[in-house]
């Protein structure tokens, strides 16, 4: 079974400060992880993703994370947040090797970003 | 190109009532699925598909149905509604090792 701890809920940082996003995950085979953006009354859209290679990953809108396998972590970064990054962020993982060609995602319970002015 | 649309983008019902969530994509992808949004939980599976004719149940399938009789629509179906299903329906096309591609959601409110 494969699981995602997303430990910040809300995250307030000011204007043109460095942000970072915790991301932890749980699985007993290799894992593909991803994080969303949601917007308000939106739907979800894709950041970025690591399948595998660089463990650094750079996404839309400035933001990269970074894959840690040791720690299980792929925390999301971005060095200056913009008023426009305000939204709540999604990180999921999945596995390759579920049978069936549907690979699951199984998603966190989203960590709100609040950029303040 | 729409992508992936979902209608209504709001509803109310009664308890016990029923109502299909319209999912239509125009983006040629197999995979289709629903998922519920609900404070502090995330995003769980309800129901997904693999392609038309195969549908299969995810992490929170119970109170719902759904069919997939074309590459294109994935309608959900609440066949007696709840308070509990009170919640966001999004609808996503995708995988796991893919891009998911979302819906705008369906706000649904169950009284």
């Amino acid at each position: 079974a494969q699981s995602v701890t997303q430990l910040d809920s809300q995250v307030p940082v000011f204007e043109e400060a460095p942000v970072e996003l915790r991301c932890n995950y749980s699985s007993s085979v290799s894992v593909y992880l991803f994080w969303y953006v949601q917007y308000p009354n939106q739907g979800l859209q894709l950041l970025l993703k690591y399948l595998s290679g660089s463990t650094l990953v750079k996404g839309i809108n400035g933001f990269e994370a970074e894959f840690n396998k040791s720690q299980t972590s792929f925390h999301l970064r971005k060095p200056s947040v913009h008023i426009s990054d305000t939204a709540e962020y999604f990180c999921a993982v999945s596995s390759p090797w579920n049978s069936g060609g549907y690979q699951k995602v199984t998603f966190g319970t989203g960590t709100k970003l609040q950029v303040i002015p | 190109n729409a992508g992936v649309t979902q209608t209504p983008k709001f509803q109310v019902l009664k308890t016990g009532q029923s109502m299909t969530l319209q999912c239509a994509q125009d983006m040629n992808h197999e995979y289709m699925s629903w998922y519920r949004q609900d404070p502090g939980m995330g995003l769980r599976l309800i129901h997904y598909s693999v392609g038309a004719g195969i549908t299969d149940q995810g992490e929170v399938p119970n109170g719902y149905n759904v069919s997939r009789s074309t590459t294109e629509d994935f309608p959900l179906r609440l066949l007696s509604a709840a308070p509990s299903q009170t919640s966001v329906y999004f609808c996503a096309t995708g995988t796991g090792v893919t891009e998911a591609f979302f819906g705008q959601g369906t706000r649904l409110t169950v009284v």
